[in-house]
């Protein structure tokens, strides 16, 4: 089946500097990806709708000035956590539609753990 | 708005056993249900989906019947197996809302021999 990959797949950083999630589609294209952010005991919680050639769709409450989204092309989407800060710590998972009579299916990367100290 | 709730976890059983793990969702218009699992250290995978109402969807021995009329779609395997250990996420998709997935809290399941 279709695979996504994340990287990191963990990353500590120190209070105030900024992350790059690398989220790829390796056997096809996606020209959506959705970032989504969990909770340890919660549900995955959508922050983003990220569009390859046009800006991100951010969910209510999701500040997109300090979640950067750049769909750069048919296989990456990046989440760029900027002036990290403690409260950022969780772990962030992308996932992507399948194409043809699979649409109706995600599949999702393995998730990447942030630590901000 | 649109929810999904889950029994909590976690759910432990003996290999062998019947599982369920209730799912009930709150939505408006007519969505899709979905169950998720991820295993240890994986990405969350498709189990099983129903697209409408007494539409029943199963895989790998797990099922699960969409009732419109009880807005359930529990998932229920008959003998569980170590290997079935994981988180089980019950989702929801509204028809004409894109790929959006609104996801319950998972349920973890652990099977011991």
């Amino acid at each position: 089946g279709a695979v996504v990959s994340q990287h990191p797949s963990r990353v500590i950083c120190k209070s105030g500097t900024s992350v790059k999630i690398e989220c790829r589609s390796l056997d096809f294209q996606a020209t959506t990806m959705f970032w989504y952010r969990q909770f340890p005991k919660k549900s995955l919680m959508l922050m983003a709708t990220s569009n390859e050639g046009s800006k991100a769709t951010y969910e209510q409450g999701v500040e997109k000035d300090k979640f950067l989204i750049n769909h750069a092309s048919l296989t990456l989407s990046t989440l760029t956590v900027t002036s990290a800060h403690p409260e950022d710590s969780s772990f962030y998972i992308c996932s992507a539609p399948g194409g043809g009579v699979s649409t109706d299916t995600q599949y999702f990367g393995p998730g990447t753990r942030l630590t901000v100290l | 708005g649109n929810s999904v709730t889950q029994m909590e976890g976690p759910v432990t059983l003996s290999e062998e056993a019947f599982l369920t793990i209730n799912c009930t969702y709150t939505a408006t218009g007519y969505p899709s249900l979905f169950w998720y699992v991820q295993y240890p250290g994986e990405g969350l995978q498709l189990l099983l989906k129903a697209t409408k109402a007494d539409d029943k969807g199963s895989n790998k021995g797990f099922e699960a019947t969409y009732r419109k009329e009880t807005t359930s779609f529990h998932l229920e395997k008959g003998s569980v197996q170590v290997s079935d250990s994981a988180v089980y996420f019950c989702a929801l998709k509204l028809s004409g809302g894109g790929n959006k997935l609104t996801f319950g809290t998972g349920t973890q399941l652990k099977v011991e021999l």
